[in-house]
């Protein structure tokens, strides 16, 4: 069974463009969170889909960020434009339960 | 709200010898509790995890976590370390129902001696 894939796996930006990172969950996995570690911190929550809707986007830090998931399957999550503080790792992850969540091997996301 | 403190931000431990990582959280319930392990160039892989029930959880690669309501503590152990186990280690949990969001502690990244 395939795990969580993440494309791509590092993007290097300018400051003020804008970047689309894409998450592919394990298949039958109807919840899908994002989460993001920048700087060496915590890794903090975003935001998790059940199916194609947003159960919970309280972690979203700003309107810059905008995830989507259309037809429940896998998500983006577009940075626009991009700041300088948002490099970091970020993860994606999906669950069965709603509980128990695996996560895929995170995108680099550099903003110069 | 909800915190996860994992005190010790470093570790090194000689191959062989055995390893406890702290776990310290504040709730106002018992959560439900993971550990994760990330090596070098990989995401987060799943150790173990505490819903309920018997307070000594066991994982995979040897890994073992006990559960003490008493401490809030959720504490990681593994009797002997081999030089594959050097990787950062997060402790995280979340509530027993509603939000599933995870909060994480900050990780402890653990280094090992030959």
């Amino acid at each position: 069974e395939a795990g969580v894939t993440q494309f791509p796996s590092h993007s290097v930006i300018e400051k003020g463009q804008t970047v689309t990172l894409r998450c592919d969950p394990i298949s039958g996995h109807d919840n899908l969170y994002w989460y993001r570690r920048v700087m060496g911190k915590e890794i903090k929550f975003l935001l998790h889909f059940v199916k194609e809707s947003k159960q919970d986007e309280s972690g979203m830090p700003n309107n810059r960020f905008l995830a989507e998931r259309t037809g429940g399957t896998y998500s983006t999550l577009k940075v626009q434009p991009a700041e300088l503080e948002d490099s970091g790792v970020y993860f994606c992850a999906s669950s069965l339960t709603g509980v128990e969540q695996y996560f895929g091997p995170g995108t680099r996301l550099t903003v110069t | 709200a909800q915190s996860v403190t994992q005190p010790d931000i470093h570790i090194t431990v000689s191959e062989g010898a055995s390893l406890e990582l702290r776990c310290n959280y504040s709730y106002g319930a018992t959560p439900y509790l993971f550990w994760y392990v990330q090596s070098p160039g990989q995401g987060l892989q799943l150790l173990l995890k505490y819903f309920s029930g018997d307070t000594l959880v066991q994982g995979i690669k040897g890994f073992e976590a006990e559960f003490k309501r008493s401490q809030s503590s959720f504490n990681l152990r593994k009797p002997s370390v081999h030089w594959s186990d050097a990787a950062e280690y997060f402790c995280a949990v979340c509530m027993d129902t509603g939000r599933r969001a995870l909060t994480f502690g900050s990780g402890t990244r653990l280094q090992v001696q030959p």
